[in-house]
């Protein structure tokens, strides 16, 4: 079985200028969240989307938005960036019920010049 | 406000021994913890979780302790082997609280560097 795939690994990007990630959850996964890894902050939740909606939403700026499709895939995107925006941008998904287990992607590491 | 946090950064060890990861936690709405693993360049990877009905869960070589008056995990590792040298993060969700509308919703402790020396 498959696994999370992230695309792509890795992107340069400059200030202001936006960005577009994608994730592929697990087949038969139908939740995929987001997170931003960033070494003063740590891991932080972004957003979760269930069934094409936005079903949790954490304390991002208006930037940063996400859309799911109907095959589960997920895309994250982030306008205007900043140099603050530089991170490790992980997906995860999950059946998203009660109890589940969230599996990670390897993550896209985003640098912002 | 961080609502979970893994005081110690690092943790040092000898092969053999057992590796005693803390994490506490302030909401008390949480009601579903995870510990994760994560390698360099890697994604984190599901080792164990516990629900707020249980104090300890076991799975091999890694057990899993909750003490809910004090708001208190931690993660037992016996025996440590270098190829648990790697971050261990904990993790809390309201899961069970909410049903699955806040499953995917996980916060997560900033996490401690474990190095298990041969």
């Amino acid at each position: 079985k498959a696994g999370v795939t992230q695309t792509p690994r890795y992107l340069i990007k400059t200030r202001g200028q936006q960005v577009t990630l994608s994730c592929s959850p697990i087949s038969g996964h139908r939740s995929v969240s987001w997170y931003q890894q960033t070494p003063g902050q740590g891991l932080q939740f972004l957003f979760e989307y269930f069934s094409e909606t936005q079903r949790n939403k954490g304390n991002f700026p208006g930037r940063f938005s996400g859309r799911q499709f109907s095959n589960s895939r997920s895309e994250m995107n982030v306008s205007t960036l900043e140099l603050g925006d530089s991170a490790l941008y992980l997906c995860a998904s999950s059946k998203g019920v009660a109890k589940n287990i969230q599996y990670f992607g390897a993550g896209t590491r985003l640098s912002v010049l | 406000d961080q609502q979970v946090k893994q005081n110690s950064p690092s943790l040092s060890v000898q092969e053999g021994r057992i590796s005693i990861l803390n994490c506490d936690y302030t909401n008390s709405m949480f009601d579903y913890f995870l510990w994760y693993k994560k390698y360099p360049a890697e994604g984190p990877t599901f080792l164990i979780s516990i629900s707020s009905i249980k104090d300890k869960n076991e799975d091999g070589r890694f057990t899993v302790f909750l003490n809910k008056s004090a708001k208190h995990l931690s993660l037992h590792i016996v025996p440590s082997q270098p190829g648990d040298s790697a971050v261990y993060f904990c993790a809390a969700s309201t899961a069970l609280l909410h049903g699955s509308g806040n499953t995917g919703k996980l916060i997560f402790g900033q996490g401690t560097t474990l190095q298990v020396k041969p």
